[in-house]
């Protein structure tokens, strides 16, 4: 049973599209984050969401936007896509008092 | 300056080695991951710290919060141990709450045959 999955693990796309990432965690987990892996392989936070409620947001720019329909899923949206958002995107999850995190396996975003 | 520095940032080894990789922080933190990544892409917890040490199998992962810094050894080195660890930190904020991990640019560890 995954803990924490997100789909799709490959996503290629043109320039200018909107497209969706989902995760969702079955560990009963109150906080879930989403970072981004860039071409270096340097891991970054992008938000996090606590209990419904947005916690950081580290001056990513806009047309990203998180979505929580609840506790379990944390999605993804990004508009108007451009060629420096080609990335990994990993979605994790852990507990609110600093517990240990578990990681989705990563979805690779190509913008061409 | 980021404020996780991981050293090296490369090391090849040859199997049956003890391997050391450090990390040092700047930041108050309250919590220390090691983390790893093999080259297929996922991301996995090996140990969450915040004092002293924790041994999993022919893993050891030490901190000293007093001088911010941890270790990651592997005892026995094997080639499937190549990947690339990973040190994170979360840091430590006045009412607590729930914060997202700061990383290192990772080590990429080689262990041939």
């Amino acid at each position: 049973d995954t803990a924490v999955s997100q789909t799709p693990k490959y996503l290629v796309t043109q320039m200018g599209n909107d497209k969706s990432i989902k995760c969702e965690q079955n560990l009963g987990h109150d906080t879930m984050y989403w970072y981004k892996q860039d071409s270096k392989k340097f891991l970054k936070i992008m938000f996090s969401y606590n209990n419904k409620e947005l916690i950081i947001n580290e001056t990513v720019p806009n047309r990203f936007s998180p979505k929580s329909p609840d506790k379990a899923h944390l999605n993804l949206h990004i508009n108007s896509l451009e060629l420096g958002d080609s990335a990994v995107y990993f979605c994790a999850s852990s507990g609110t008092w600093n517990t240990e995190a578990f990681f989705g396996q990563g979805t690779r975003l190509t913008v061409v | 300056k980021n404020e996780v520095e991981q050293s090296p940032q490369n090391l090849t080894a040859q199997e049956g080695e003890f391997i050391t990789i450090n990390c040092s922080y700047s930041v108050g933190i309250s919590a220390l991951h090691w983390l790893q990544q093999h080259p297929g892409g996922g991301i996995v917890s090996l140990f969450m710290l915040s004092s002293g040490k924790k041994k999993h199998g022919r893993l050891i992962a030490t901190i000293n919060i007093q001088e911010k810094h941890s270790s990651l050894h592997i005892t026995a080195s094997h080639p499937r141990d190549s990947a690339v660890y990973i040190c994170a930190v979360r840091s430590q904020r006045s009412g607590g709450g729930a914060d997202g991990l700061t990383f290192g640019k990772g080590t990429h560890l080689i262990i041939q045959p």
